[in-house]
């Protein structure tokens, strides 16, 4: 099993530029969430997902939209991006609601800069 | 609003020197409490959740304990595989998410 599967590692940004931030499992996990985490800092939820075609709000979602047409993919989708979204971004899946993370499975992350 | 402070930011140990993390919080209604390890280039590790002042929890050379204003996370007799960043989060009554700390980077000697 891959696991939870990241694209790109690394990406360069300019302002107002957009870009996806792919994420797919194959774990047939129904609950996927979208994580940032800024330097020296723990982790904030953007978004999540509890199945196919259900997303809500976390607590950073503003510059972000995301969508879940399948179980296995949530990509997350940066318009206008701006220097603040500047981040490393985690996507996770779980087979259930944990808030605590305790059975996430995380993807390698993506590091991305905007300048 | 829920807050969490982790001290050090950073300690670098001996292999074999035992030493303490703290986590510090002040949160509505504590729902549970967790620490994390984090691996550089990584998503974080689940390592323990804590519910209630005077809870404790074992994992091999790791030990968490919790009053009801802070959480330690013990490490015994190290080993350079622990070095890692360890996240302490927080899941208070209202809130949907955790929130986490900063940190401490730990760094194990051979």
């Amino acid at each position: 099993n891959a696991g939870v599967t990241q694209t790109p590692k690394f990406r360069i940004l300019k302002i107002g530029q957009s870009m996806t931030l792919q994420c797919t499992q194959d774990m047939n996990h129904n609950y996927m969430y979208w994580y940032r985490q800024d330097p020296g800092m723990g982790l904030k939820l953007i978004y999540y997902s509890v199945g196919a075609g259900i997303t809500d709000k976390g607590e950073v979602p503003n510059g972000y939209n995301v969508s879940r047409s399948t179980t296995e993919d949530f990509p997350l989708r940066l318009e206008l991006a701006a220097p603040s979204q500047t981040s490393v971004y985690f996507c996770a899946s779980s087979p259930r609601d944990r808030k605590d993370l305790a059975e996430a499975f995380f993807g390698q992350g993506t590091r991305l800069t905007v300048v | 609003e829920d807050q969490v402070t982790q001290s050090p930011e950073a300690l670098r140990l001996q292999e074999g020197e035992s030493s303490s993390l703290n986590c510090s919080y002040t949160v509505s209604g504590l729902r549970g409490l967790f620490w994390y390890r984090q691996d550089p280039g990584k998503g974080p590790e689940f390592l323990f959740t804590l519910y209630s002042a005077g809870e404790e929890k074992e994992k091999e050379r790791l030990k968490a304990t919790l009053t009801k204003k802070e959480s330690f996370l013990h490490i015994t007799a190290p080993k350079p595989e622990d070095s890692a960043t360890y996240l302490c989060a927080v899941l208070s009554g209202s809130a949907r998410q955790l929130t986490f700390g900063s940190g401490t980077q730990l760094t194990v000697l051979p």
